[in-house]
């Protein structure tokens, strides 16, 4: 079994501050790990993925993120956020059963 | 084009109704899924289908019955409507089990 632990439920920051959303995850196969953000009324649109190779992936919108594996964990960075970052952000992992297990989500939200 | 569509967007109804919810791909996946988001945001998987066989089945009550006519089509079905099954259900695709999912914008299923 898979599990996804979001950190912080919601994180507030300025305008062109940098941000940090944090995941963990726990499972016993090799995983496959993605951010997904959700804008209000919106479905979920895919971030980045790390499905092998180099541990820091990068993604849209400036935001990129490292996969640790001594730390399970696999966190989420943009050095700059704006105002349209504000958002939902799901970090989620898949195992090898077609299961993608999902975080309880972090609000993102960016004040000027 | 809609990559992955839903209809009825919103769905408003009684207690103890029977509604349908349809979702369909045009991006040609095998897989197909079945996502419900509750009131805080948290998205639990219900359901996946691949190539139109079941493939997940999480423990949702059997008021809820997936049907897949083809693999383009994931719609879904729910007897006896209750109070708590009032949330945004979410349709998604996936060409396998480790790519990111895609996902529709959501039907918001209020049961009153």
């Amino acid at each position: 079994a898979q599990s996804v632990t979001q950190l912080d439920s919601q994180v507030p920051v300025f305008e062109e501050a940098p941000v940090e959303l944090r995941c963990n995850y726990s499972s016993s196969v090799s995983v496959y790990l993605f951010w997904y953000v959700q804008y209000p009324n919106q479905g979920l649109q895919l971030l980045l993925k790390y499905l092998s190779g180099s541990t820091l992936v990068k993604g849209i919108n400036g935001f990129e993120a490292e996969f640790n594996k001594s730390q399970t964990s696999f966190h989420l960075r943009k050095p700059s956020v704006h105002i349209s970052d504000t958002a939902e952000y799901f970090c989620a992992v898949a195992g090898s059963n077609y299961k993608l297990t999902f975080g309880k989500g972090t609000l993102l939200t960016v004040n000027p | 084009d809609t990559a992955v569509s839903q209809t009825p967007k919103y769905l408003v109804t009684q207690m103890g109704n029977d509604k349908s919810i349809k979702c369909e791909q045009n991006l040609g996946h095998d897989t197909m899924y079945w996502y419900k988001q509750d009131s805080k945001k948290f998205l639990k998987i219900m359901f996946s289908y691949n190539n139109k066989e079941l493939i997940i089945n999480e423990t949702v009550p059997n008021r809820f019955s997936p049907k897949s006519p083809d693999k383009a089509h994931l719609n879904l079905h729910i007897n006896s409507l209750e109070l708590g099954d009032s949330a945004v259900y979410f349709c998604a695709s996936s060409p396998e089990y480790n790519s990111p999912l895609h996902f529709g914008n959501g039907t918001r299923l209020t049961v009153t």
